[in-house]
């Protein structure tokens, strides 16, 4: 069985630019959890989607922003990047609401911002 | 106020010695709990879980941990460390459909 899987490893975009980032959970996974861990701060929430909708927001700026598709495949989209969003961006996928069954997390996207 | 702490942000055994790694929780009821290692440029790989029964959980990799509902404590512990136990440790805690994980804890193994 596959994992989640998330594309691509390694972005280096400037300041001001739109980063995309994607993810594909485990098959029969409904809900896709994004979180950044900038270095020295930990895993810190963004977004959780199921059944294709948000279901929750982290404490970050609208800049930043995704979706879920049908396929529950996701995109997380950071818009006029700043230096401080260089991060590992970890996607996580679970069978139902993410408090009640474990995650399993991708590899993650490693973000670089100059 | 809903919270995970992980009280040390840096560990340093000798490999062989023991281990314990702590995790405070504070919510209303009994949460979900969860132990996840990070590998340095990795995603978060799942040790062990508590979802209710038996207090002390076996994880994989030779690693344990016991729910402590008086402390609000799941400590994480493994009797012999491996040089290949260097790594992130992130304690987590699911109540409903919410999952907050602590800061996490960087091991360091001497030889």
């Amino acid at each position: 069985e596959a994992g989640v899987t998330q594309s691509p490893t390694h972005l280096i975009k400037t300041r001001g630019q739109q980063a995309t980032l994607r993810c594909s959970p485990i098959s029969g996974h409904t809900s896709v959890y994004w979180y950044q861990q900038a270095l020295g701060l930990g895993l810190q929430f963004l977004l959780w989607y199921d059944e294709g909708e948000e279901r929750n927001r982290g404490n970050f700026p609208p800049r930043f922003s995704g979706r879920q598709f049908p396929n529950y495949s996701s995109e997380l989209n950071v818009n006029a990047l700043e230096l401080e969003d260089s991060a590992l961006y970890l996607c996580a996928s679970s069978s139902r609401g993410q408090g009640a069954t474990e995650a399993f997390f991708g590899q993650g996207t490693r973000l670089t911002v100059v | 106020a809903q919270s995970v702490t992980q009280p040390d942000i840096h560990i340093t055994v000798s490999e062989g010695a023991s281990l314990e790694l702590r995790c405070n929780y504070s919510y209303g009821a009994t949460p979900y709990l969860f132990w996840y290692v990070q590998s340095p440029g990795q995603g978060l790989q799942l040790l062990l879980k508590y979802f209710s029964g038996d207090t002390l959980v076996q994880g994989i990799k030779g690693f344990e941990a016991e729910f402590k509902r008086s402390q609000s404590s799941f400590n994480l512990r493994k009797p012999s460390v491996h040089w290949s136990d260097a790594a992130e440790y992130f304690c987590a805690v699911g109540i409903g459909n919410d999952m907050r994980f602590g800061a996490g804890t960087r091991l360091t193994v001497k030889p």
